[in-house]
């Protein structure tokens, strides 16, 4: 089987920064992927590691550690649009090889003015 | 542009009703997905289909199913509805043309069902 753990709600000030942790247990490994999703709409995929290290994009970057089994999410420079909820999940190597993924519960950031 | 469509936005149907929602991509994706998402449990797997015809068990599919008939078109089937159904449901699809495709879903924008 397979677990994802992430916090359920983070707060920050526009302009800061945010590290969204995600600690993962599987028997299998492919990679740690990250998921945004606003109110009332759809998850949209943001990131994705499949291999050790931080992966950036614009003012968001994503790091994975497999020896840790450890990932986190980091928002820069945060905006208002960024009050979303964020996904983390994986793939579980030894039950799916087709691309079925794991989803943690999913942590809400909330940015203040 | 990538593009993954749903039948209905929201659909309101009354207990015992069998329920079609439709799902159509159109990026020539193999894998196809059905979530239900509610608050508090994240999102959660129903079923998926990795090839036409082709079709696997998720977390809950208890009172669903499925048909993929055509490599574009997943359908989800509530064959007798029950409040307990009453919920946001999404599609997803991604490809298996190498390990990140395989991970990167694309989502539908929902639909949300209400079984009075």
């Amino acid at each position: 089987g397979q677990s994802l753990e992430q916090p359920s709600e983070v707060t920050a000030v526009e302009g800061a920064i945010v590290q969204i942790n995600c600690t993962y247990q599987t028997s299998g490994f492919y990679g740690l992927s990250w998921y945004q999703q606003h109110d009332g709409g759809a998850p949209t995929f943001l990131s994705y590691n499949g291999l050790d290290g931080l992966e950036e994009t614009g003012r968001f970057s994503s790091f994975l550690s497999r020896s840790d089994s450890y990932g986190y999410l980091l928002l820069q420079e945060l905006q208002m649009k960024d009050s979303a909820s964020y996904f983390c999940a994986v793939r579980d190597r030894t039950t799916d090889s087709w691309g079925k993924l794991q989803f943690g519960a999913g942590t809400q950031v909330v940015v203040t003015p | 542009d990538v593009k993954v469509t749903q039948s209905s936005r929201y659909l309101v149907k009354r207990t015992g009703e069998k329920v079609f929602l439709e799902c159509v991509q159109d990026m020539d994706h193999e894998n196809m997905f059905w979530y239900r998402q509610d608050p508090g449990l994240g999102l959660r797997l129903i079923y998926f289909s990795y090839d036409v015809k082709m079709k696997e068990k998720g977390d809950i599919p208890e009172g669903y199913s499925v048909s993929r008939e055509k490599k574009e078109r997943f359908s989800l089937i509530l064959e007798s509805a029950s409040t307990n159904q009453t919920s946001m449901y999404l599609c997803a699809s991604s490809s298996r043309r190498d390990r990140k495709s395989t991970e990167t879903q694309y989502f539908g924008p929902g639909t949300r069902l209400l079984v009075l």
